[in-house]
């Protein structure tokens, strides 16, 4: 079974672009969650989806946001970049939101903003 | 406010040796519990977790965790270390109660295994 997929892997933008990354979950998994990986923050949840809809929402500015798709796969926005914003984000997936479900997480995007 | 503790940022072992990997947590009520790790340039890779039951369990490579409810720890442990087992090592809580409860997560322990 494949594991979660994210694209793209690398990507560099200026300061005030906005940037798209995608995830594609494991098959059969329907919950997907992002995290923000950076040396000083550590990692810090973003949200997490499930069915379409965004269940849970951590503690970022509103020009990050999220949405899921019919088949699961997920993406996330983010408007304005800032310098701050530079990161390693990944994605994770999990059958459903039950809280004992460990997640598969994906290689990550790393977000280089100049 | 509820909070993982991971002490120590570099733990150093000599191959052979056994590990452990320390983690405390501060949440209301029993939280699950979650170890993973990360390989340079990957993402996480689930481990083991504590859901209820044993306190001693046992998840991949031959790593093990000890859930002390009265400590409030989940250390991560291992017999013999392995060079191949130099990574860096993240402990996550999921606290119960709500089914919006977010996973918080430690932040790190390099584990660093010398020949």
């Amino acid at each position: 079974k494949a594991g979660v997929t994210q694209t793209p892997r690398y990507l560099i933008k200026t300061r005030g672009q906005q940037v798209t990354l995608s995830c594609s979950p494991i098959s059969g998994h329907r919950s997907v969650s992002w995290y923000q990986q950076t040396p000083g923050q550590g990692l810090q949840f973003l949200f997490e989806y499930f069915s379409e809809t965004q269940r849970n929402k951590g503690n970022f500015p509103g020009r990050f946001s999220g949405r899921q798709f019919s088949n699961s796969r997920s993406e996330m926005n983010v408007s304005t970049l800032e310098l701050g914003d530079s990161a390693l984000y990944l994605c994770a997936s999990s059958w459903d939101t039950a809280l004992f479900n460990e997640q598969f997480f994906g290689p990550g995007t790393r977000l280089t903003v100049l | 406010a509820q909070s993982v503790a991971q002490p120590e940022d570099q733990v150093n072992v000599a191959e052979g040796n056994p590990l452990t990997v320390k983690c405390t947590y501060s949440v209301s009520g029993n939280p699950y519990l979650f170890w993973y790790v990360q390989y340079p340039n990957r993402g996480l890779q689930f481990l083991l977790k504590y859901i209820t039951g044993d306190n001693l369990v046992k998840g991949s490579y031959g790593f093990e965790a000890e859930f002390n409810k009265s400590q409030t720890s989940f250390h991560l442990k291992k017999p013999s270390a392995l060079v191949s087992d130099s990574a860096l090592y993240f402990c996550a809580v999921r606290p119960l109660g709500s089914s919006a409860s977010k996973i918080i997560f430690g932040s790190g322990t390099r584990l660093s295994i010398r020949p």
